[in-house]
């Protein structure tokens, strides 16, 4: 059954301004991975948060994990142009490699 | 360190051929997994192979197959194409299994069947 599954958004900001999106899940996890994808291609990895950690930073990324409400959520601070993609979130489970995958986010950054 | 590379990027198939997808995992990863993404169902889960052996299936027919060599390079084969078979297939690398461990994707085959 789907795991991960993102607020069905479009967002459309302008550069340098965040964006946030979320994304829900139904079952205990491993742990949550958030990817990017442009335009149809490869999934390029973003971020991975433990289900005992609560918050991570990468660069202009900030992903949090509420594990009582089965939430997470991805923010990108002073978007870019180049930050235009579909962003999917990803669980896993105990003992697993098997992704479940949200139906992701398009973020779409204007210049 | 290289990525993960699929070959090849593009195939056009016509229906009930039979197609094969390679993906070649980050050099010292041990598990590959197979995703297929297509606009109406997103991304599902193919299988995983873990030491040249499945761990994982998803619930796609027995039309879709896979196997793993030794040198951990994988590849899927699907059978008596369908329409429906057009999609982006990617694959994923991981290191271990399970374990929290990150899946790195390659950049995908583009399937399309006429």
């Amino acid at each position: 059954s789907q795991q991960g599954e993102e607020d069905p958004q479009a967002l459309s900001i302008q550069e340098g301004e965040n964006a946030t999106m979320n994304c829900s899940y139904k079952t205990s996890i491993n742990n949550l991975q958030w990817y990017r994808q442009n335009s149809g291609r490869g999934l390029v990895h973003l971020i991975l948060i433990r289900s005992n950690e609560r918050e991570k930073h990468s660069g202009r990324l900030r992903v949090t994990l509420d594990t009582s409400k089965k939430s997470s959520s991805l923010l990108i601070t002073a978007s870019r142009a180049a930050d235009t993609a579909s962003y999917f979130c990803a669980t896993a489970l105990y003992g697993n490699n098997r992704l479940a995958f949200g139906k992701g986010n398009q973020v779409v950054v204007i210049p | 360190k290289a990525g993960v590379t699929q070959t090849p990027r593009y195939l056009i198939k016509t229906r009930g051929q039979q197609v094969t997808l390679s993906c070649s995992p980050i050099s010292g990863h041990r598990s590959v997994s197979w995703y297929q993404q297509t606009p109406g169902q997103g991304l599902q889960f193919l299988f995983e192979y873990f030491s040249e052996t499945q761990r994982n299936k998803g619930n796609f027919p027995g039309r879709f197959s896979g196997r793993q060599f030794s040198n951990s390079r994988s590849e899927m084969n699907v059978s008596t194409l369908e329409l429906g078979d057009s999609a982006l297939y990617l694959c994923a690398s991981s290191l271990y299994r399970g374990a929290d461990t990150e899946a790195f994707f390659g950049q995908g085959t583009r399937l399309t069947v006429v």
